[in-house]
């Protein structure tokens, strides 16, 4: 057990353009959620999955963000033209689908957009 | 809409002292509260977490105490050490854990020698 794996760390990228990140998740684990944190705030929620079904949406993720987990084990988050306010850290977590059970994060991917 | 709200926003506390972070909630559905530690360049990690069918939990050096008729929680640090300087963060969820959280906006906790 690795723990949650996400790639790469770090990002820098030109507005407009399109960003894709990689979350491996912890392997026994069927809940993968993704969230996004900004400087001196706590993580929000963007959505999660429950195996390969992405079962909830947060008004956060707007139509330039997409996520998939296709054959419900790795996931990518995708934006699409990138803008400024896109900057934060993007952090992917993992658990089990049981009762009281605990989220596992990454040590997420620091989008920068310039 | 923020639904966890998360007090004070820094807090310095003297070695050996107790750091005490509260945090009120919105949404009576939440039945799962959790905190995570944050250190900086990491993801947080869970530290100790409660359900409202208990007014207290303790484990080592950390307590979470529940009011749910005020819809209120708090972490407190016992025996502050410099490597407890860190974020933390409070959390809220329904269905017993089973859903996304909602987290506070954080605490940022110095902890002088």
């Amino acid at each position: 057990d690795t723990g949650v794996s996400q790639d790469p760390r770090h990002k820098i990228t030109k507005r407009g353009q399109n960003v894709t990140f990689r979350c491996d998740p912890i392997s026994e684990h069927n809940r993968l959620y993704w969230y996004r944190q900004t400087l001196g705030q706590g993580p929000e929620f963007l959505t999660y999955f429950q195996n390969e079904a992405q079962l909830e949406k947060s008004r956060l993720l707007s139509d330039r963000f997409s996520a998939e987990r296709p054959k419900g084990s790795f996931s990518t988050l995708e934006i699409q033209r990138t803008e400024q306010g896109d900057s934060a850290m993007y952090l992917c977590a993992s658990s089990r689908s049981t009762q009281n059970t605990e989220a596992f994060f990454g040590q997420g991917t620091r989008l920068t957009v310039v | 809409q923020q639904q966890v709200k998360q007090s004070p926003q820094s807090l310095i506390v003297q070695k050996g002292g107790i750091s005490i972070i509260n945090c009120a909630y919105e949404n009576t559905a939440f039945d799962y509260f959790p905190w995570y530690q944050q250190f900086p360049g990491k993801g947080p990690a869970l530290l100790i977490a409660i359900r409202p069918d208990v007014s207290e939990k303790k484990e080592g050096r950390f307590t979470i105490s529940f009011n749910k008729s005020a819809k209120q929680f708090s972490l407190h640090i016992m025996d502050s050490q410099p490597g407890d300087s860190a974020t933390y963060f409070c959390a809220a969820t329904p269905d017993t854990g089973r859903r996304a959280l909602t987290f506070g906006s954080g605490t940022r906790l110095q902890v002088q020698p």
